[in-house]
């Protein structure tokens, strides 16, 4: 079964400083990764995603991500943790078919303090 | 930039009545999709919906609801009758589907918050 795991609930980090929040799936076939951002009451708003080519992808608002496919994970990084990051963080993987549906990941809390 | 918009942004409802769900995707998009998350738990799929017809449906999308695109525009999702565990948010999102299937990104729209009383 294809799946994604966010392994921690919430990151907390100092504004200036570096962040990862983490993420690791299980597919079958190629990997097709997403990550996406909720903001309070707002929708799923998209950031990055991984298809093929390089492993390091660049998205909006400064993030990038690592696609690692021997540790099978894809964790999202910014150099510098902008208070205005704080929000939720959702890892997603397209199930493989035509239909193009995500499976989510449970979501990670990101809390930057300045 | 074009968005998917969602209304309302929050619905109240008593147990057993029926809602429609409406949901306006980007312009040039071909396939459509529902979502929910109940609170504090995952975004599940629920159906995708794609030349008129559904195209895959999770379990959770038992008889009691239904999608339909009544026009060019807009995407509904209608429940039946409702029930207490219907109370989440349900995100609309889609996709223009071009280049290879599935590669191309969903956006989502800002959600419903469902209330079953």
């Amino acid at each position: 079964a294809q799946s994604v795991a966010q392994p921690e609930d919430q990151v907390n980090v100092a504004e200036g400083n570096p962040l990862t929040v983490k993420c690791t799936y299980s597919v079958s076939g190629n990997p097709y990764l997403f990550w996406y951002v909720q903001y309070p009451n707002r929708g799923l708003q998209f950031l990055l995603k991984y298809i093929t080519g390089d492993n390091l992808v660049k998205g909006s608002y400064g993030f990038e991500a690592e696609f690692n496919k021997s540790q099978t994970s894809f964790h999202l990084k910014k150099p510098s943790a902008l208070v205005s990051d704080s929000a939720l963080y959702f890892c997603a993987v397209r199930v493989s078919g035509n239909t193009g549906k995500l499976i989510f990941g449970q979501g990670t809390t990101l809390q930057v303090k300045p | 930039e074009p968005e998917v918009t969602q209304t309302p942004s929050h619905q109240v409802t008593q147990m057993g009545q029926e809602v429609i769900l409406r949901c306006v995707p980007i312009s040039n998009h071909l396939y459509f999709y529902w979502y929910r998350q109940i609170l504090g738990q995952k975004v599940e799929f629920l159906v995708s919906f794609y030349n008129n017809e559904i195209s895959e449906k999770s379990e959770i999308f038992d008889d009691q609801f239904s999608v339909e695109r009544p026009d060019g525009s807009n995407f509904t999702l209608k429940i039946r009758s409702t029930k207490l565990e219907d109370s989440a948010m349900y995100f609309c999102a889609s996709r223009r589907m071009t280049g290879e299937r599935g590669t191309d990104t969903q956006y989502f729209g800002p959600g419903t918050r469902l209330t079953v009383l």
